[in-house]
């Protein structure tokens, strides 16, 4: 069984440039959730969906970021424009369950994002 | 509101010697506790994690972490490490509603022959 999948494992752009991170979950989850870690301090939840529905987009940093989840399957994470304080690495979870958020959270590998 | 504190940022020992890496948290509910590492050039992977029961957890590959309810403590430990074992550990907390993780700022275990 294929595990979580994130597409690009990098990306270097440059300021005031979109860019848009995708996440594959296992297949079957519900819950898929985003977590970023910028300049080595801790990870840090952004959003998490059931399904297709955001049932706590809390961490979201502000209105440059849009996350989706169409048809409930993979998620995309927009960022534009991008800006410095955005680079650091984005992670990807999904996790079985309804919507409590279900049980233990399987990671992808992440998307280093660089902005120059 | 939940938090987790690694104050260790850093871990140097040698191999076959024994290792704690240090976790507390500080949460107003009840609380489940992971440990999740990160092998150089990887992804996240669940390491062990104490939803309910025994306080002592323990991982396949030899680690194991107590739940201190007293002391808010999930110490992470090993009696001898190996080379392998090179990587970053993260501590992390949910409430019992499996929400969103709350993570520590990582320890990064250095280990040398």
């Amino acid at each position: 069984e294929a595990g979580v999948t994130q597409f690009p494992s990098h990306s270097v752009i440059e300021k005031g440039q979109t860019v848009t991170l995708r996440c594959d979950p296992i297949s079957g989850h519900d819950n898929l959730y985003w977590y970023r870690r910028v300049m080595g301090k801790e990870i840090k939840f952004l959003l998490h969906f059931v399904k297709e529905s955001k049932q706590d987009e809390s961490g979201m940093p502000n209105n440059r970021f849009l996350a989706e989840r169409t048809g409930g399957t993979y998620s995309t994470l927009k960022v534009q424009p991008a800006e410095l304080e955005d680079s650091g690495v984005y992670f990807c979870a999904s996790s079985q369950g309804g919507g409590r958020g279900g049980t233990e959270a399987f990671f992808g590998q992440g998307t280093r994002l660089t902005v120059v | 509101a939940q938090s987790v504190t690694q104050l260790d940022s850093q871990v140097p020992v040698f191999e076959e010697a024994p290792v704690e890496l240090r976790c507390n948290y500080s949460s107003s509910v009840s609380v489940y506790l992971f440990w999740y590492v990160q092998y150089p050039n990887q992804g996240l992977q669940l390491l062990l994690k104490y939803l309910s029961g025994s306080t002592l957890v323990e991982s396949i590959n030899g680690f194991e972490a107590e739940f201190n309810k007293s002391q808010t403590s999930f110490h992470l430990r090993k009696p001898s490490v190996h080379i392998s074992d090179t990587a970053e550990y993260f501590c992390a907390v949910t409430n019992t509603g499996f929400q969103k993780l709350v993570f520590g700022t990582g320890t990064r275990l250095l280990v040398s022959p």
